[in-house]
């Protein structure tokens, strides 16, 4: 059973770069989220998904895009890559609203 | 809009002695409470959680928490902590269907 997966697990990007941070889930879970750590400031929302075709902004969703076209997807995409978005993101799932979320390995990113 | 509280950045405390993490929380509605544990360059791990009940909640490697309505907490604790239990501990709440953190407790057990 392999849960939530995130890749990559490691990436420099330079500045005004883009990529997606992908994430696929294998336990049919409505709800995904993306969060984003930084040392001593726990995990912010970036955005979420209720459903495939639902997505809405969390609390730091400036500078990313999320679409969800299936349930076992959620991508996450950067446009133009900025040091403020160097960070370790996460990737999670939940099938309840109010249920325990699984989350991936996470991605490192380093905008330099 | 709904927060979580985590007061102490680092918890120290001998092995074999009780560990206690703090966490408050403020939500509007009946709240869904977290806690979840990460180790180094790991994601976070699900611990407990309090959805309603028994306001004593056990879950995982002999972690419980208690709910407290009135102040608000839902503070973490462990009777006999080990040197394995050293992590970095999250309190959640989740009150309008989004999960919010705290910003995170390092609990240190020494030997």
């Amino acid at each position: 059973n392999a849960g939530v997966t995130q890749t990559p697990k490691f990436r420099i990007l330079k500045i005004g770069q883009s990529m997606t941070l992908q994430c696929t889930q294998d336990m049919n879970h409505n709800y995904m989220y993306w969060y984003r750590q930084d040392p001593g400031m726990g995990l912010k929302l970036i955005y979420y998904s209720v459903g495939a075709g639902i997505t809405d902004k969390g609390e730091v969703p400036n500078g990313y895009n999320v679409s969800r076209s299936t349930t076992e997807d959620f991508p996450l995409r950067l446009e133009l890559a900025a040091p403020s978005q160097t960070s370790v993101y996460f990737c999670a799932s939940s099938d309840l609203i109010r249920g325990e979320a699984f989350f991936g390995q996470g991605t490192r990113l380093t905008v330099v | 809009a709904q927060s979580v509280a985590q007061p102490e950045d680092q918890v120290n405390v001998a092995e074999g002695n009780p560990l206690t993490v703090k966490c408050t929380y403020s939500v509007s509605g009946n709240p869904y409470l977290f806690w979840y544990v990460q180790y180094p360059n790991r994601g976070l791990q699900f611990l407990l959680k309090y959805i309603t009940g028994d306001n004593l909640v056990k879950g995982s490697y002999g972690f419980e928490a208690e709910f407290n309505k009135s102040q608000t907490s839902f503070h973490l604790k462990k009777p006999s902590a080990l040197v394995s239990d050293s992590a970095l501990y999250f309190c959640a709440v989740n009150g309008n269907n989004r999960l919010a953190f705290g910003k995170g407790n390092q609990v240190v057990v020494i030997p």
